[in-house]
Order: C-alpha cells, then sequence, then structure tokens
C-alpha cells in the first residue's frame, strides 16, 4: 500500500469557523508532511514531523496548528483562517533514510470565505 | 537552499522521447537530484533522484552532467499521461527532509 490519503477533499469555511484536515499512511513512515499549494504554483512546505515530533515549522502562522497523534496520522487545526489561506493542502510521507522519497496525497482543497 | 532553473515550458509529441532539463550551478557536492511530477488535480509524484551517476527506473531515466552543475530527466516514450508539471530538486543531506520546489516545467504532449 503506497497510498497516502487525506480527508476531506474539500472544504468551505468561514473565517470564524475551527476545522480538521486529516492524513493517514500505512507504509510504515515515520516522517510526514504539510505543503500548501496555491493555484498555478509550486508547493511549500509548512510543516514536518519526525517519528511523531514536529521537527520544521517554516514559520506558519498559529492559525495553523498540526498534530501528529500517531506514526499514521498527521492532523492540520485551523481556526481563524483569512481568505488568502485558500489553498491545496497536501500532506505527504516519507522513510527517514535512503533516498527519502515522499508520497504525497491528493490534498484538500480549502476554501475560506 | 541550493537553486535549480528549468524552462518554463516544453512542448512533445506522444511516443517520441522527452528530454527535461535542469540547471543547478551552485550544487554541493552533497546534494541529491530529486524530480517530482504533478500531474493536473493532483499531489506530487516522485519520479527518480541521483547522486553522480546516471539512474534508471521504471517511469525514467536521470542523466547528471560529470561537474553536476546540470540534469537531464528523460521520458523515454511519451504518452498522454506524462503531461505534467516536472520539478527538479535539490536535496541536501542536511535537512534532508525538506524540499523546497522551485517553479517547474509544465510538459504538453501532443497526440
Amino acid at each position: 500500500d503506497t497510498e497516502v490519503t487525506q480527508t476531506p477533499k474539500h472544504l468551505v469555511m468561514g473565517m470564524t469557523n475551527k476545522k480538521s484536515l486529516k492524513c493517514e499512511q500505512h507504509m510504515g513512515h515515520r516522517a510526514m508532511y504539510w505543503y500548501k499549494q496555491k493555484a498555478k504554483k509550486p508547493p511549500e512546505l509548512m510543516f514536518v514531523y519526525s517519528y511523531e515530533k514536529l521537527s520544521i515549522n517554516e514559520s506558519v502562522p498559529s492559525r495553523f496548528s498540526p498534530e501528529c497523534p500517531n506514526s499514521s496520522l498527521l492532523n492540520l487545526h485551523l481556526h481563524a483562517l483569512q481568505p488568502e489561506d485558500s489553498a491545496l493542502y497536501l500532506c505527504a510521507s516519507s522513510q527517514l533514510s535512503q533516498g527519502y522519497e515522499q508520497y504525497f496525497g491528493p490534498g484538500t482543497r480549502l476554501t475560506v470565505t | 537552499d541550493a537553486k535549480t532553473t528549468q524552462p518554463n515550458s516544453m512542448e512533445s509529441n506522444e511516443e517520441e522521447p522527452v528530454h527535461l532539463p535542469c540547471n543547478h550551478s551552485t550544487i554541493s557536492g552533497t546534494d541529491y537530484i530529486h524530480w517530482y511530477r504533478q500531474l493536473p488535480s493532483q499531489g506530487p509524484e516522485y519520479v527518480i533522484h541521483g547522486l553522480t551517476s546516471n539512474v534508471n527506473n521504471r517511469m525514467a531515466s536521470l542523466a547528471i552532467a560529470e561537474d553536476r552543475k546540470s540534469s537531464t530527466l528523460i521520458l523515454h516514450r511519451a504518452t498522454l499521461r506524462d503531461a505534467a508539471v516536472y520539478y527538479c530538486i535539490l536535496r541536501g543531506l542536511r535537512g534532508a527532509q525538506k524540499l523546497v520546489f522551485g517553479q517547474g516545467t509544465r510538459l504538453t504532449i501532443n497526440p
């Protein structure tokens, strides 16, 4: 199983809402990632978890709160977002050795109204 | 992070080989060269990576210049399904988990 799943596929939320994005992998990967991708732009790294601990935070605003409950799951909690946060949010996972190839999920398309 | 330079777009015909170039003149000795692609409405997909020697896998080949300042991703026989944005990324040993995507090359395949 080389699949990374993400739910929901689409999400529309108001600026005062709280929502969560979920990501799951069963490849035994010990690194998991969140990326943000605006339309017609490349993905931008937001967070990296290694062995369930946050190892990289690319200066992401606190209205985005990541969580890694176990080695297979990664959440991104959203609160008080702005319309400019509307984007495709991609989750990825990788081993922490060899080629570090990242496997990406299909993403969650988020619209903030 | 060392940078890469790729053409914005390329076009090729179905069933013909495609050579996608990437320049990385500031590459360091320990930087790996990775290629990912992103098909429309999908997440990026790992294609291939290498350090110094040319590499082949079921998807593509990677040709790395002797001075490592450039590389070429080769799709031996393009299909319509290969139409995607192709990203050439340098991955260092330090911060090995960090992928910094550039603008990539948008590849169009004509039937």
